[in-house]
């Protein structure tokens, strides 16, 4: 079974840090790109962050980049995301997405994060 | 990068038919056939209905479908049911190094 599950989520301080894990299951890992996505309590998707298949490029969206980091091992079939400088507007479920032709056709069932100021 | 723009709400009856739309710029869904739609239910994780533009992933019903004209795609579902009733959320690949994607604002339809 094609599967993403997400860890790491929880509380933290408003400057505080969290590392998400995503590990990915039933598929080749390597044919594809890897994305985060989150979600703030009712509101929409937003795109985070992508990583390519080796982990050759990255890229982020404005509102996270220079404080979160994603990588990968493709060796252990993970996705990790270092998220620094934790502000109140990161509070959301983190989704681990993989992509296929461009698209996000497996998600994770998510993961909660919660910066408290 | 801007979202995309999508209507906040959409409905009609069971059986009729009811069309999002999603409009972007000549950097997103007017540059690339990469846009894709996500429908979420309540509480739940999206899925994907349509992807490059007009394409079905196995599973998903015919009564889905996809469009695109300039910078403006649409998801037409057709034969409305009780459990089309979501959220429906588009995306374009950018191709930046800046939201090398970007999502629309959500569209909730209602089946009447």
């Amino acid at each position: 079974e094609v599967q993403l599950v997400e860890s790491g989520g929880g509380l933290v301080q408003s400057g505080g840090s969290l590392r998400l894990s995503c590990a990915a299951s039933g598929f080749t890992f390597t044919y594809h790109w890897m994305h985060w996505v989150r979600q703030a309590p009712g509101q929409g998707l937003v795109w985070v962050s992508h990583i390519d298949n080796n982990g050759g490029r990255t890229t982020y969206a404005d509102s996270v980049k220079g404080r979160f980091t994603i990588s990968r091992d493709n060796a252990k079939n993970m996705v990790y995301l270092q998220m620094n400088s934790l502000r109140a507007d990161d509070t959301a479920v983190y989704y681990c997405v993989r992509d296929r032709n461009l698209a996000f056709d497996i998600w994770g069932h998510g993961t909660m994060v919660t910066v408290s100021s | 990068q801007s979202a995309l723009t999508q209507p906040p709400s959409a409905s009609g009856s069971p059986g009729q038919s009811v069309t999002i739309s999603c409009t972007g710029t000549s950097s997103d869904v007017g540059g690339y056939n990469y846009v894709s739609w996500y429908q979420q239910h309540p509480g739940k994780v999206p899925k994907l209905m349509i992807y490059e533009v007009t394409k079905r992933p196995s599973g998903v019903p015919d009564r889905f479908s996809g469009s695109k004209s300039g910078n403006t795609a649409s998801l037409t579902v057709s034969g409305l049911q009780a459990d089309d009733e979501a959220d429906y959320y588009c995306t374009s690949y950018t191709g930046s190094n800046n939201n090398f994607y970007v999502f629309g604002s959500g569209t909730k339809v209602t089946v009447l």
